[in-house]
């Protein structure tokens, strides 16, 4: 089945640590997101990358890194320098290019900082 | 500044009754159109969207909306809301030429009443 798969679904991290969240795709799309959900505060874009090793900032970059090496994955790294890292964080892709069409979401991973 | 606005933050239907979710987007030019829907704890489902053509849209659970650009909104209707339909509904704008970059509303919760 084609699709997004993000992991793992709950996360837990101490303060100070950094984090590594997992986005794959199967869909062969270019186009490759990650979004930060908060309560009553719908979705901010926090990176995208329209193609195999390139990448651009979104809304909140800071505190965030991320890395595309290959087309089907694109992880997101929290690190310690986020000031409030708990969240839900969703991944989408889409076909990419101008038209880009479509965002496809992922069923998200929970992180929460104890 | 580009913004989208949810008017609603909860909304109480009973079952059966007609449902309209309001969005309304503020562009200067046209821009692509979306309603997703989030169940508790998962990713987005697109339901539909717009980017050019008839103004009425329809989407998939009986879900339609309706593109008014004298007034700038894209509002979502169901004829008959289902129990199942309880769930969190966004609203998403992306500019026309602007690459994929998607701007969210802050959510609509729907709560159904048996």
């Amino acid at each position: 089945d084609g699709g997004i798969t993000q992991s793992p679904k709950y996360l837990f991290r101490k303060e100070g640590q950094n984090v590594t969240l997992s986005c794959e795709q199967n869909l062969n799309h270019d186009a490759m997101y990650w979004y930060r959900q908060d309560p009553g505060q719908g979705l901010r874009l926090i990176y995208y990358s329209q193609i195999v090793n390139d990448f651009q900032k979104g809304d909140i970059a800071e505190g965030y890194s991320v890395s595309r090496e290959k087309k089907e994955s694109f992880p997101l790294t929290v690190t310690s320098a986020q000031k409030n890292p708990t969240a839900f964080y969703l991944c989408a892709s889409s076909i990419g290019g101008p038209r880009g069409d479509t965002q496809y979401f992922g069923p998200g991973t929970r992180l929460t900082v104890l | 500044a580009q913004s989208v606005t949810q008017p609603d933050i909860h909304i109480t239907v009973s079952e059966g009754a007609s449902l309209e979710l309001r969005c309304n987007y503020s562009y200067g030019a046209t821009p692509y159109l979306f309603w997703y829907v989030q169940s508790p704890g998962q990713g987005l489902q697109l339901l539909l969207k717009y980017f050019s053509g008839d103004t009425l849209v329809q989407g998939i659970k009986g879900f339609e909306a309706e593109f008014k650009r004298s007034q700038s909104s894209f509002n979502l209707r169901k004829p008959s809301v289902h129990w199942s339909d309880a769930a969190e509904y966004f609203c998403a704008v992306r500019l026309t030429g602007g690459g994929n970059k998607l701007t969210f509303g802050t959510g609509t919760q729907l709560k159904v009443e048996l």
